[in-house]
């Protein structure tokens, strides 16, 4: 069963311009997580936000949290033609023993 | 740093077949997690273990069958394979009671002909 959806599905940048990606969750949850996928491979852990976190950064990425919206935002700055790929957003609901439910995922292409 | 480990990366199989997919968790992790991945969607979970029990249970046919062992290897058996079992299965591990960060390995290919 979706536990989110993703918006935008598809999203095509030039390099250096900024992506923002959202997703969207259904129940209360432990945490969120952001995953990138290169197509058809393995799934990189980007970031992690516990559901009393309000903003998280990383390098070029800043992830928030909004709780009362069960929504996320994933803000890749800078992009670049290598950070081209899928991006799921994933959660852990408080009621599911930590299994992670996912989004239907972002696809982002980054043009040179 | 070391990863998530997957065996093989790539099964081809014909239908009514069994196949095993192998895991080794990153080192001192304690839980283990499968999920199975179809063409253009997104991971469903299917199993996970904590301790060499399992924790949780998710979409997983009652032709699969799943253990974790005491080096903490997890192993993913499939039998009576049908054509829809193709598909991209992930294992992931996390340290139990620490906001379960998974981190996943690179995948199983499993190809069913």
């Amino acid at each position: 069963s979706q536990q989110g959806e993703e918006d935008p599905q598809a999203l095509s940048i030039q390099e250096g311009e900024n992506a923002t990606m959202n997703c969207s969750y259904k129940t209360s949850i432990n945490n969120l997580q952001w995953y990138r996928q290169n197509s058809g491979r393995g799934l990189v852990h980007l970031i992690l936000i516990r559901s009393n976190e309000r903003e998280k950064h990383s390098g070029r990425l800043r992830v928030t949290l909004d709780t009362s919206k069960k929504s996320s935002s994933l803000l890749i700055t800078a992009s670049r033609a290598a950070d081209t790929a899928s991006y799921f957003c994933a959660t852990d609901a408080d009621t599911s023993g930590s299994r992670l439910t996912f989004g239907e995922g972002t696809q982002l292409t980054v043009n040179p | 740093a070391a990863g998530v480990i997957q065996s093989p990366r790539h099964l081809i199989k014909e239908k009514r077949e069994t196949a095993t997919l192998k895991c080794y968790p990153i080192p001192r992790h304690d839980t283990v997690y499968w999920y199975q991945q179809g063409p253009g969607q997104d991971p469903q979970f299917l199993i996970s273990f904590y301790e060499k029990m399992q924790s949780d249970k998710g979409s997983i046919p009652d032709r699969f069958s799943a253990q974790q062992f005491s080096d903490y290897h997890s192993e993913l058996n499939m039998s009576s394979l049908e054509l829809g079992d193709s598909a991209l299965y992930f294992c992931a591990s996390s340290l139990w009671n620490s906001d379960y960060e998974q981190y996943f390995g690179p995948g199983t290919r499993l190809t069913v002909t």
